[in-house]
């Protein structure tokens, strides 16, 4: 079975914080994805990556940048914390050629 | 017009009952359709997954894709309380592309 793994459950940061947030993935697939999820907007992808070091910008990419330094390992920063950037965050990969994309269990996290 | 429109719900049936769960789309480039089902505190699970057209069935699930009406359809027979969850399709153009998603239906199965 695939599995994708985010670091933490749960995190609480602070407003201008850096945060940053890991995925592993360990099927050996080339697409890795970030997204956030909130109550009535559903899932917004805020980047995504093809390959090591190969990143693409999602539809919400302001705040946030991404790292793919090794092929199973995709993060996600955010620069200074926002309020508005309490979310779920979810990570997520597929193979190059074909769907689906495999999730991890999520991040919830909290900037107070 | 959004590119995925789907039903919010809540939708509450009693165990045993038939369920229907669409969505709607706009893009006739889309190709791949998936549906996910995802409990609360988790990440979407992958439920079922269908190229282009036709009907696909696992069990008590069957997806439906019908491309001339742009319109999927997941049915969930003889549905239980552990099917109780939120339910997202998603589609795309090409392999391996990013995902559109519908918001997502709340479905309540109540023994």
């Amino acid at each position: 079975d695939v599995k994708v793994t985010q670091s933490s459950r749960y995190l609480v940061k602070r407003t201008g914080e850096k945060v940053f947030l890991e995925c592993v993935q360990d099927m050996d697939h080339e697409n890795m994805f970030w997204y956030r999820q909130d109550p009535g907007l559903g899932l917004r992808l805020i980047y995504f990556s093809y390959d090591v070091k190969m990143k693409e910008k999602g539809d919400i990419p302001e705040g946030y940048s991404v790292s793919r330094e090794k092929k199973e390992r995709f993060s996600l920063i955010l620069e200074s914390a926002s309020t508005n950037q309490t979310s779920m965050y979810l990570c997520a990969s597929s193979n190059r050629v074909r769907q689906p994309q495999h999730f991890g269990d999520g991040t919830r996290l909290s900037i107070l | 017009q959004k590119e995925v429109e789907q039903d919010p719900g809540p939708l509450s049936v009693p165990e045993g009952a038939i369920v229907s769960l669409n969505c709607t789309y706009s893009n006739s480039a889309f190709q791949y359709f998936m549906w996910y089902r995802q409990y609360s505190r988790k990440g979407p699970e992958l439920l079922m997954y269908t190229y282009s057209s036709g009907n696909k069935e696992d069990g008590r699930f069957t997806a439906q894709v019908d491309k001339s009406s742009k319109y999927i359809s997941l049915f969930i027979r003889d549905s239980q309380p552990s099917d109780s969850a939120t339910y997202l399709c998603a589609m795309s153009e090409g392999a391996g592309t990013a995902l559109i998603f519908g918001k997502g239906t709340t479905l309540s199965v109540s023994s």
